[in-house]
């Protein structure tokens, strides 16, 4: 499995501003996501980072509140914007492994927001 | 209807027994089957995966499937204290994962 890097690991943040979010693959990956899991909750799917388009976006999950980008196959970031109490959550990077179907996660964003 | 659904627990278990964790779908089409462990304050990690109705063990694990029945669940054998965690269930939809909310389970020494 790929080791991915995640940072920073956490943060506290003020209301209004934004935060991203990086991550770093040691090897080359087609697929990168982006998952939420707010407390006590499971995980949910936030965009698909493909590498030199835009992301894909799940319902519910708008480009303006949560840029991402996808320069190359080893690296994405996560911003999320104009952050409210109720971003308050951990952030996830994942990436396809075999055949793309599993997925390996990133140790996580664990973010406050006051 | 969830689209995956999972018992939230907590499972208490003793050391040494058999943990048996559940899991129900809707997508019919989904064709692969994800079990993952998540320790509090820690990422998920990815500790079986099964595709064929029937079971498949790996170790102490054994995970089971059921397409007709839309059913996945996972065994956990002579279960240690270290296995305390929330088990997750991810069937495969269209292009992406869903996951279940988790059973956390406890297994005391």
């Amino acid at each position: 499995s790929a080791v991915i890097s995640q940072k920073p690991s956490r943060d506290i943040c003020q209301r209004g501003t934004s935060l991203t979010i990086q991550c770093q693959v040691d090897s080359q990956v087609t697929m990168m996501f982006w998952y939420r899991q707010q407390p006590g909750q499971s995980l949910t799917l936030i965009a698909t980072a493909n590498q030199g388009s835009e992301a894909t976006y799940e319902s519910g999950f708008v480009i303006d509140k949560f840029p991402i980008s996808r320069p190359n196959l080893t690296f994405s970031t996560l911003t999320v914007s104009n952050m409210s109490p109720e971003d308050s959550s951990i952030y996830l990077c994942s990436v396809g492994g075999q055949g793309e179907e599993k997925l390996f996660f990133g140790s996580g964003t664990q973010l406050s927001v006051l | 209807q969830k689209e995956v659904e999972q018992n939230s627990g907590p499972l208490s278990v003793p050391e040494g027994a058999i943990a048996s964790l559940n899991c129900t779908y809707s997508d019919r089409g989904s064709q692969s089957f994800f079990w993952y462990r998540q320790y509090s304050g820690k990422s998920p990690e990815l500790i079986m995966s099964i595709y064929s109705n029937g079971d498949k063990e790996d170790g102490r694990f054994t995970a089971q499937l059921n397409k007709a029945s839309q059913y996945v669940s996972l065994l956990i054998r002579d279960s240690q204290p270290s296995d305390s965690a929330t088990y997750l269930c991810a069937p495969r939809g269209f292009q992406k994962l869903v996951f279940g909310t988790g059973t956390r389970l406890l297994v005391s020494p």
